[in-house]
């Protein structure tokens, strides 16, 4: 069954102190690792797709990165709008048409100012 | 505007009773999804339909029944409300396997 590990479950950071948030997983064929970020009462907001180990992807002050155990979130000089709960997610071998995200259980992410 | 729509945004009900959530996208994709998000935060599939097909089912009670009138819209019915059903439920939609995008859900409160 696939499963994927966040950690930690929660960062607390001062404005500016850049860190890595760490999503591990075990999928039966990786189609694609998602990031959303997801802010208190609201939905998931997609942030990246990542489908090969080495690939790397930027936006802002976030950038992501996947081997083929591990994906980590790189937060660069955080601000305090970053603070949100950042979800990872995968999408494993296409089987019987099932498209289903596994998620793991979120990293909240404080930033002090 | 919205991309994926929801009604309504909070839902408060007693146990027993029998309540809907109704889901629309605007971005012309042909898959939807239910999601459950528990107290503890952890994002679960329910079910998936594909242009008014179901695809993915999970391990769920059968008084919750999904129904799907066109590609665009996708409910979720629940019977027989119980103490355990209280969570936040998100729709999603994609396009195909791709980028799954979120409602932004609807707090179920049963009492």
């Amino acid at each position: 069954e696939d499963q994927v590990t966040q950690s930690p479950e929660a960062l607390r950071l001062q404005e500016g102190e850049s860190s890595s948030l760490n999503c591990s997983y075990t999928v039966s064929g990786l189609r694609g690792l998602f990031w959303y970020r997801q802010d208190p009462g609201k939905g998931p907001e997609f942030l990246f797709t990542l489908y090969s180990a080495g690939e790397e992807k930027e936006k802002e002050r976030l950038k992501a990165t996947l081997t083929k155990k591990e994906s980590f979130l790189h937060i660069t000089a955080p601000k305090p709008e970053d603070s949100a709960t950042y979800l990872c997610a995968v999408q494993g071998d296409f089987q019987g048409g099932s498209e289903k995200l596994v998620f793991g259980k979120g990293m909240k992410l404080t930033v002090n100012p | 505007d919205t991309a994926v729509s929801q009604t309504p945004k909070y839902l408060v009900t007693q146990m027993g009773n029998d309540k809907s959530i109704k889901c629309e996208q605007n971005l012309g994709h042909d898959t939807m999804y239910w999601y459950k998000q528990d107290s503890k935060k952890f994002l679960k599939i329910m079910f998936s339909y594909n242009n008014k097909e179901l695809i993915i089912n999970e391990t769920v009670p059968n008084r919750f029944s999904p129904k799907s009138p066109d590609k665009a819209h996708l409910n979720l019915h629940i019977n027989s409300l119980e103490l355990g059903d209280s969570a936040v439920y998100f729709c999603a939609s994609s396009q195909l396997t791709d980028t799954q995008y979120f409602g932004p859900g609807t707090r179920l409160t049963v009492l």
